[in-house]
């Protein structure tokens, strides 16, 4: 089937940029999507890119898509404590799949 | 609007008894799924439903049911629990398929 993989760890200073990283396998994906889950909670939009973009910005986070090599990543500027969470990468064409999920830890 | 609501929070279950996790959305939304989360794991689809009285087999059904009699709820039922099925289980609905999903807050289950 198809796969959606991400690292699981991310630990970052408070302050600093944090970059997750995401590879996928179906070329065919129409919308590629991160979602953010906080303790004891179901995950949550976070943002979104159509597969015919190669950027998306909105205020302190940069996604950015590289369609030939089926890459996406997350970039959050100036992380706060506040960020810390677990953050899915997923995909959909129809239905869709997500990875396992970065846990990232923002360091005081 | 509620959006995805899931009862209950928590529930422990002995081995081989039976339960409905119950999932209500009020978006109107065609879509609905069940999902688990294993620890370290990525979410894995359950099943799905495309509206009302239709459903159908996601990754992972075995030991489940369900079934949609009306657009807002899509209970999961366990029939007979075994410990593997010890997970979190999450709703989420969507108004296009593809679409962005509304999760629901999460049903954890223990089962001993």
């Amino acid at each position: 089937g198809e796969d959606v993989e991400q690292s699981l760890f991310l630990s970052v200073r408070e302050g600093d940029s944090s970059v997750i990283n995401c590879t996928y396998t179906d070329s065919s994906s129409t919308y590629l999507y991160w979602y953010k889950q906080e303790p004891g909670a179901g995950l949550q939009l976070l943002t979104y890119i159509f597969s015919n973009m190669d950027m998306k910005q909105d205020q302190r986070l940069t996604v950015l898509l590289n369609k030939k090599d089926k890459h996406l990543s997350l970039r959050i500027a100036d992380t706060q404590t506040g960020d810390s969470a677990i953050y899915f990468c997923a995909e959909s064409r129809n239905d869709m799949r997500f990875g396992a999920g970065t846990r990232l830890t923002v360091k005081p | 609007n509620a959006g995805v609501t899931q009862t209950p929070k928590f529930r422990i279950l002995k081995i081989g008894q039976s339960m409905t996790l119950q999932c209500t959305q009020d978006m109107n939304h065609n879509y609905m799924y069940w999902y688990r989360q294993d620890p370290g794991m990525g979410l894995k689809l359950i099943y799905y439903s495309v509206g009302a009285g239709i459903t159908d087999k996601g990754e992972v059904p075995n030991g489940y049911n369900v079934s949609r009699s009306t657009t807002e709820d899509f209970p999961l039922r366990l029939e007979l629990a075994a410990p593997s099925q010890t997970s979190v289980y999450f709703c989420a609905s969507t108004r296009d398929r593809g679409g962005e999903q509304y999760f629901g807050p999460g049903t954890r289950l223990t089962v001993t």
